[in-house]
């Protein structure tokens, strides 16, 4: 089935460091890919998403791009800062809910 | 408001008892799903409607799990005969359609003693 694998947290940055958070998919057909925060205490708000391959989903200095070939969906950000620390959750959807990884926690450190 | 509204936002209930779990989506907002979010885990599906109709419940994990929408809008989970393994984070979302963007509440947290 479909399914969803993303890089097992957590993440501890200082301020400023590059972050890359990977995931990888699996699917029967092409599904639309997304990320996904949660701050603590919050739901879950869509970070960004790609539809089609090679689009290139971005939001708040944060990018991702849709990599048919490897399947993948790497969340990418050139400088974090203390206010990104959260928990990402990847998924896909293909004509069916929302499927998610088990998310990644981020701590960012000052 | 212009969110999704859960309520309560936390639940305590003893082990045996039936709880209920509100929804209230983005007003417009046709489709509209359930997830189950354990600790430490991402959420998974429970079910999903369109409008009042229950298109999809193939994630509910048992028979004494049960969602409604009679008037396709506010929605009810509820949850007859709880057991520990039910506690968890229950969240829901709404979108526009189908495949468009979920839009998601902050959730009711449920834990059974």
């Amino acid at each position: 089935g479909n399914s969803v694998t993303q890089m097992e947290g957590p993440v501890t940055l200082s301020e400023e460091a590059f972050l890359t958070i990977n995931c990888t998919y699996t699917a029967t057909g092409y599904p639309s890919l997304f990320w996904y925060v949660q701050y603590p205490g919050e739901g879950l708000q869509l970070l960004l998403k790609a539809t089609k391959a090679d689009d290139k989903g971005s939001n708040k200095g944060f990018e991702a791009t849709y990599r048919k070939e490897t399947t993948s969906f790497h969340l990418e950000k050139g400088s974090v800062q203390v206010s990104d620390s959260a928990v990402y959750f990847c998924a896909q959807a293909i004509n069916t809910p929302l499927v998610f990884g088990k998310g990644t926690r981020l701590s960012v450190i000052a | 408001g212009a969110g999704v509204s859960q309520s309560p936002r936390y639940k305590v209930a003893k082990r045996g008892q039936d709880v209920a779990l509100r929804c209230d989506p983005i007003s417009g907002h046709v489709s509209l799903f359930w997830y189950q979010q354990a600790l430490g885990q991402g959420p998974e599906f429970l079910t999903y409607f369109q409008n009042e109709a229950q298109l999809d419940k193939s994630g509910l994990p048992s028979d004494r799990f049960f969602a409604e929408r009679p008037e396709g809008s506010v929605s009810t989970l509820k949850i007859q005969r709880t057991q520990q393994e039910d506690s968890a984070v229950y969240l829901c979302a709404s979108s526009l359609a189908f495949n468009q963007p979920q839009h998601f509440g902050d959730g009711t947290r449920l834990s059974i003693l």
